[in-house]
């Protein structure tokens, strides 16, 4: 059974561009978690996916967002970058219900100049 | 507000010893606790859970101990092998499908 796939890998974008990552869910979970990884820092959370619908979102500007499409798969998008934006990005998904744990994809390392 | 903290940014163990890696919660309201094991440049792989209904849960080297009052839990690995050097993070959900919620890792290193 494939994992939770993201791409691209890795993204080189200009400081005001737009950056879109993608990810998709291992079959059969309908949850999907965006972190971001900046350097020296943890997992910070960003946006929660469920069914199709934003759940929650972390402390973060709006020019964060993103959307779950009917398949389960979902989109980040992130607009007017900065230079702070660079991090790892990762997508994990989740059964839901009760203490489930969520999987990780490999992520993508955005890089902002 | 960190509502999981790791206080201990690394860790160095030597090989064959026991590797104790600790966190500390703040919000009553978690009950599940996992943890994540990190490889540089690759997503955060699960590792062992937890929940709050109960004091330990084991798998083969790994144990995750939970103290509720204290508030604390630790990851236990014996023998630690070089293999488990990576960087570990702890994480706590509040009962229901939410987010995750993670510390900030600690780096354990384990010398042969």
């Amino acid at each position: 059974e494939a994992g939770v796939t993201q791409s691209p890998t890795h993204l080189i974008k200009t400081r005001g561009q737009q950056a879109t990552l993608r990810c998709s869910p291992i079959s059969g979970h309908t949850s999907v978690y965006w972190y971001q990884q900046a350097l020296g820092l943890g997992l910070q959370f960003l946006l929660w996916y469920d069914e199709g619908e934003e759940r929650n979102r972390g402390n973060f500007p709006p020019r964060f967002s993103g959307r779950q499409f009917p398949n389960y798969s979902s989109e980040l998008n992130v607009n007017a970058l900065e230079l702070e934006d660079s991090a790892l990005y990762l997508c994990a998904s989740s059964l839901g219900g009760l203490r489930t744990e969520a999987f990780f994809g490999q992520g993508t390392r955005l890089t902002v100049v | 507000d960190q509502q999981v903290k790791q206080n201990s940014p690394s860790l160095s163990v030597q090989e064959g010893r026991i590797s104790i890696l600790n966190c500390d919660y703040t919000n009553s309201m978690f009950d599940y606790f996992l943890w994540y094991k990190k490889y540089p440049a690759e997503g955060p792989t699960f590792l062992i859970s937890i929940s709050s209904i109960k004091d330990k849960n084991e798998d083969g080297r790994f144990t995750v101990f939970l103290n509720k009052s204290a508030k604390h839990l630790s990851l236990h690995i014996v023998p630690s092998q070089p293999g488990d050097s990576a960087v570990y993070f702890c994480a706590a959900r509040v009962e229901g499908n939410t987010p995750l919620v993670f510390g900030k890792g600690t780096r354990l290193s384990v010398i042969a």
